[in-house]
């Protein structure tokens, strides 16, 4: 696609449920990020995909996070019973080490709120 | 181990007057620096990156920065501010053989007529 998309764009969710984060990456792109961004935070990484393998998921916060990702394409960020300090904007980028594109590309996050 | 370090939460300038947001790195290796903006209630936009070679790379908007490898800097500059310059600004440091980047706190920038 044109662009990174991410959904839902917003998710409200009670506390205790499991939620699904989808993130469409821009079309031929190898590397996909998942990034959380707290109210007036900066970003917190999570998790990094290389094609559908993840080298570094180091910054995934606990066992009830995880994610894949298939066909080299569209990611999954799982939490699994949400609590109340998971609310954040998730965002979800995507960068192509083979052009050089080594910048990442940001989708428009999706918003998480538990409550 | 990399980090970056945005020492001003916020910046405030006069539109028409330079602007500078600081921004100091640490990496074990050789880095890729970047700047991303974002504006209220969107996404993260790149702005410019330093690969290698020049110090002083040029990016959108008319927003420039100076890599300084003895003061690990990237400090983002503007000659004269335009009140649509008002957004938070994000420095971010991948080691060239890492994979991922890490993104400094965010300096808010408010421009002023």
């Amino acid at each position: 696609g044109a662009g990174v998309s991410q959904s839902p764009s917003n998710k409200v969710t009670e506390k205790g449920k499991d939620v699904e984060l989808r993130c469409d990456p821009i079309s031929g792109h190898t590397a996909l990020y998942w990034y959380r961004q707290s109210l007036g935070q900066g970003l917190e990484f999570l998790i990094y995909f290389q094609g559908n393998s993840a080298p570094d998921k180091s910054g995934l916060p606990s066992d009830r996070f995880s994610a894949e990702r298939t066909g080299g394409s569209v990611s999954t960020l799982t939490i699994q019973r949400t609590q109340q300090e998971d609310s954040a904007v998730y965002l979800c980028a995507s960068s192509s080490f083979l052009t050089g594109t080594i910048e990442a590309f940001f989708g428009q996050g999706t918003r998480l709120t538990v409550v | 181990a990399q980090s970056v370090a945005q020492p001003e939460d916020q910046v405030n300038v006069a539109e028409g007057n330079p602007l500078t947001v600081k921004c100091t790195y640490s990496v074990s290796g050789n880095p890729y620096l970047f700047w991303y903006v974002q504006y209220p209630n969107r996404g993260l936009q790149f702005l410019l990156k330093y690969i290698t070679g020049d110090n002083l790379v040029k990016g959108s908007y008319g927003f420039e920065a100076e890599f300084n490898k003895s003061q690990t800097s990237f400090h983002l500059k503007k000659p004269s501010a335009l009140v649509s310059d008002s957004a938070l600004y994000f420095c971010a440091v991948r080691d060239t053989n890492a994979g991922k980047s890490t993104f400094g706190d965010g300096t808010t920038l408010t421009v002023k007529p």
